[in-house]
């Protein structure tokens, strides 16, 4: 069974500076997805960045990126240039890789950490 | 697109009752997936749908819990007899073949008095 693990329950970082959150992964699938979700205090469950498994290159997205270290099974999110509007829970998620291409089954959520963000 | 639709928002019943929460996945999308989410126990799968058949129901807590999903259009959870325990927030979601990644509707908070 795949475990995802967030040992950061909470975190804080001054706006405009650069946060690291972590997540690590226990799979013995070779293809699968990675994700992180973003829920605001509205609640709202919103996909930030996912990465391929199978593509060596870390994914990016305007002022997100991760650090994909697959023999690790470790799976990061970077936050740059930190916002007010990025004060969330954070979620790391493993999907299997389906027999068709694309998802398969669920997602597998970590815990969550807690950012915030101070003026 | 209007995304996932859920209701209600809120939902405050009483102990004893029953308690039904709608969904409405995303046009086109052959998965859906019921999530509950607790500070506990964070987002655990409930159960999920494929082109309107359930595929996995394991994280289905109990018999008072049952999920159906007539059409392509509309799935409902129900919980009957609620408790207090069963208080939550409740997610829906829907995705398709090749997706990746889902999307989530805004949630059912459920507080069972």
């Amino acid at each position: 069974a795949q475990t995802v693990t967030q040992s950061q329950p909470e975190m804080s970082v001054q706006e405009a500076e650069t946060v690291t959150l972590s997540c690590t992964y226990d799979t013995s699938e070779s293809n699968y997805y990675l994700f992180w979700y973003k829920q605001p205090p509205s609640r709202q469950m919103i996909l930030v960045i996912r990465q391929e498994a199978y593509k060596q290159q870390n994914a990016t997205e305007n002022r997100f990126s991760v650090n994909f270290q697959k023999a690790a099974k470790s799976f990061s999110l970077k936050i740059s240039d930190s916002q007010l509007g990025d004060t969330a829970m954070y979620f790391c998620a493993f999907m299997k890789h389906g027999n068709y291409g694309g998802s398969q089954g669920n997602l597998i959520f970590g815990k969550g950490t807690k950012l915030s963000v101070k003026p | 697109d209007a995304g996932v639709i859920q209701s209600p928002r809120h939902e405050v019943t009483e102990m004893g009752q029953e308690v039904t929460l709608r969904c409405k996945p995303i046009s086109g999308h052959d998965y859906l997936f019921w999530y509950r989410q607790t500070m506990m126990r964070g987002l655990e799968l409930l159960i999920y749908f494929n082109n309107n058949v359930p595929i996995d129901d394991s994280g289905m807590p109990e018999d008072r819990f049952s999920a159906k999903m007539p059409n392509a259009s509309f799935s409902t959870l129900k919980i009957q007899p609620s408790e207090p325990r069963d208080s939550a927030v409740y997610f829906c979601a829907s995705s398709w073949t090749g997706g990746l990644g889902y999307t989530f509707g805004s949630g059912t908070r459920l507080t069972v008095v």
